[in-house]
């Protein structure tokens, strides 16, 4: 059961290049969620994605964009790379829970340095 | 906004030592309560979590947090820590949507 899966784990980019952060799940979620990790900040949420079919801006939406292209998966992409965005990136997922909180089930990472 | 505070950054005790983290939120209503862990080299994972009931809650490998309502509390406890929780243990509050808030996590570093 592999849970979370992120790909790259590891990414150098230039500024204004682009790229995008695959992430998928087989725990048959409705949600998914990518957040940044920072030093002294924790982690920040980018995007979120409910259930298949809607998407919806997080904390730091800026310079990103999402897509959930089916109940699996949830691509994340900088369209322009700037050097704020160097940072760990986390893809995670939840089922709904009962009492209506969300217990997340996260991915490995993926370190995003952008020079 | 909501927003969760952690208190130490930096957290450094001996094995045997008893381990308190600190986590303030603000929210004033209904919220879930969390504490995820990171080991070195590894995802994050859930230690322990509060939804209602008994406002203390037990985790894995020990950890236990007590939900104060009226401080806007829950803290994370340990009586007795091992070199294997060296690790940065994050607070999260989700008040019943779907964003959750992470405060800005405390690494324990345990001298064996």
């Amino acid at each position: 059961n592999a849970g979370v899966t992120q790909t790259p784990k590891f990414q150098v980019l230039k500024t204004g290049q682009s790229m995008t952060l695959q992430c998928a799940q087989d725990m048959n979620h409705n949600s998914m969620y990518w957040y940044r990790q920072d030093p002294g900040m924790g982690l920040r949420l980018i995007y979120y994605s409910a259930s298949e079919g809607t998407t919806d801006k997080g904390e730091v939406p800026n310079g990103y964009n999402v897509s959930r292209l089916n109940k699996r998966e949830f691509s994340l992409r900088l369209e322009s790379a700037a050097p704020s965005q160097t940072s760990v990136y986390f893809c995670a997922s939840s089922g709904w829970q009962e009492t209506g909180a969300n217990v997340l089930t996260f991915g490995a990472g993926s370190r995003l340095t952008v020079l | 906004a909501q927003s969760v505070s952690q208190h130490n950054h930096h957290v450094i005790l001996s094995e045997a030592a008893s381990l308190e983290l600190g986590c303030n939120y603000s929210y004033g209503g209904t919220v879930n309560l969390f504490w995820y862990v990171q080991y070195p080299g590894q995802h994050l994972q859930l230690l322990l979590k509060y939804f209602s009931g008994d406002p203390l809650v037990k985790g894995i490998k020990g950890f236990e947090a007590e939900f104060i309502k009226s401080k806007f509390s829950f803290n994370l406890r340990k009586p007795s820590v091992q070199w294997s929780d060296t690790a940065e243990y994050f607070c999260a509050v989700n008040t019943g949507g779907f964003k959750t808030i992470f405060g800005a996590g405390t690494r324990l570093f345990v001298k064996a």
